[in-house]
Parts: C-alpha cells; structure tokens; sequence
C-alpha cells in the first residue's frame, strides 16, 4: 500500500451508539495523527502518536474519545455514546519521525464521514 | 481563537493568470508554515513550505512569501490551471512543536478554463 488508509470511508450511526474508526499509516512511519475536520473548517489536532504510545492527546474533545495504536502500525479512534456534534470527518495521517512541525511531511489519508443522527 | 486565519473563504480566477492566497498568523512562535492542497473525497496533500529563517520559496509554478513582521504569507500559483481548482489550506507549526500543526479554515481556489 502506497499511502494512508482509513476505514470505512462514510459511517452512518445514531446518537448514543459507539463508533470506531481505523487508520492504516504509511509503513515504516512512526508518527501517527488524527484530526477532525468540521463543515467550513480546517483540520483540527486531536492526538499524536509516536510509536504505540499517545504523545500528545490534549486535542481529544472530551473523555468519549479515545484512540489506541497497540502494535505501532494500525491505530483505532473510538467514540462512545457519539452526539450529533461528533459529525465530521476525522482524517488520519502519518509521518515518518514525528516531525511534522519541522519540514517533515505528513501524508494524509482520504478520511472517514462520520454522520450521528 | 483562530490563530491560523484564511480570510477569503473562496477565489476565482481565469487560466494562466496569477493565484494569490493569504494567510495571516497571530503567534509569533510559530516559525513553519506551510501549504496544503485538497480535493473533495481526499485528504489534503502536501504542496509547499517554509521555515521562518526565510522570505521565499519556490517549486515550479508555486511561490510562498513569508512577511513575519506582518505575520502573513501567500501562496502564488502562476500560472494557474484548471487542475489547481481545489481547497488550500495554510498551516503552522503550533507554538514551534515539532509535531503538531494548526490549520486555517481553507481558500477554495476556481480556476476557469
């Protein structure tokens, strides 16, 4: 695979049910991102990952989002009792030291459209 | 507090004039900033970058200057083509992290054939 995966591409759920979201980074990269983007706006961080542990989490909304990357590759954003406020695309993406801030370019993949009714 | 700003929510312009998009800055920490392409149903992809040790760079058709007294950039695109329609994103290195970027809410850029 040549670049970042994310599945599934659209999820449609109702309010209050539980939602996971999967990225595939770049292999090799071990640096990992997720970002929200809203309707009319840019990304915005939610947490970075280097390795398998969480970096920097400190964009996560609230204590309902949650995201693992147990083995360093693969990393799941879980979201539980989702409001319709959750409604967005979250965008994942991947560098290879973590030094996006610096030159090193973050590739993204395509996102999934998450819509709560 | 948005402290990445696109103020120009769309641009339109005629095939093979000059693009110019804006971007203003309010942290003066931040010292990179670059751009961002997207096409609807993709994820944004890389175009261009700049370190706040210079005042331009160039790749090809693109050109980003970097006023850091006036904490504004632009991005040029000469000469524009119709394959370039899509939405920009400006961004930053928040507070000099090495790792974590704040966007601007995005130009969408039309360029009529």
């Amino acid at each position: 695979g040549a670049g970042v995966s994310q599945t599934p591409s659209n999820k449609v759920t109702e309010k209050g049910k539980y939602v996971e979201l999967r990225c595939d980074p770049i292999s090799g990269h071990t640096a990992l991102y997720w970002y929200r983007q809203s309707l009319g706006q840019g990304p915005e961080f939610l947490i970075y990952f280097q390795g398998t542990g969480a970096a920097d989490d400190s964009g996560l909304p609230n204590d309902r989002f949650f995201a693992v990357r147990p083995e360093g590759s693969v990393s799941t954003l879980k979201i539980q009792r989702t409001e319709r406020g959750d409604s967005a695309v979250y965008l994942c993406a991947s560098s290879l030291n973590g030094l996006a801030g610096l030159g090193e370019t973050q590739y993204f993949g395509p996102g999934t459209r998450l819509l709560v009714l | 507090d948005q402290q990445v700003k696109q103020n120009s929510p769309s641009l339109s312009v005629q095939e093979g004039r000059i693009s110019i998009l804006n971007c203003d800055y309010t942290n003066s920490m931040f010292d990179y900033f670059l751009w961002y392409k997207k096409y609807p149903a993709e994820g944004p992809t890389f175009l261009i970058s700049i370190s706040s040790i210079k005042d331009k760079n160039e790749d090809g058709r693109f050109t980003v200057f970097l006023n850091k007294s006036a904490k504004h950039l632009s991005l040029h695109i000469v000469p524009s083509q119709p394959g370039d329609s899509a939405v920009y994103f400006c961004a930053s290195n928040s507070g000099g992290s090495n790792y974590k970027l704040t966007f601007g809410k995005g130009t969408l850029l039309t360029v009529n054939p």
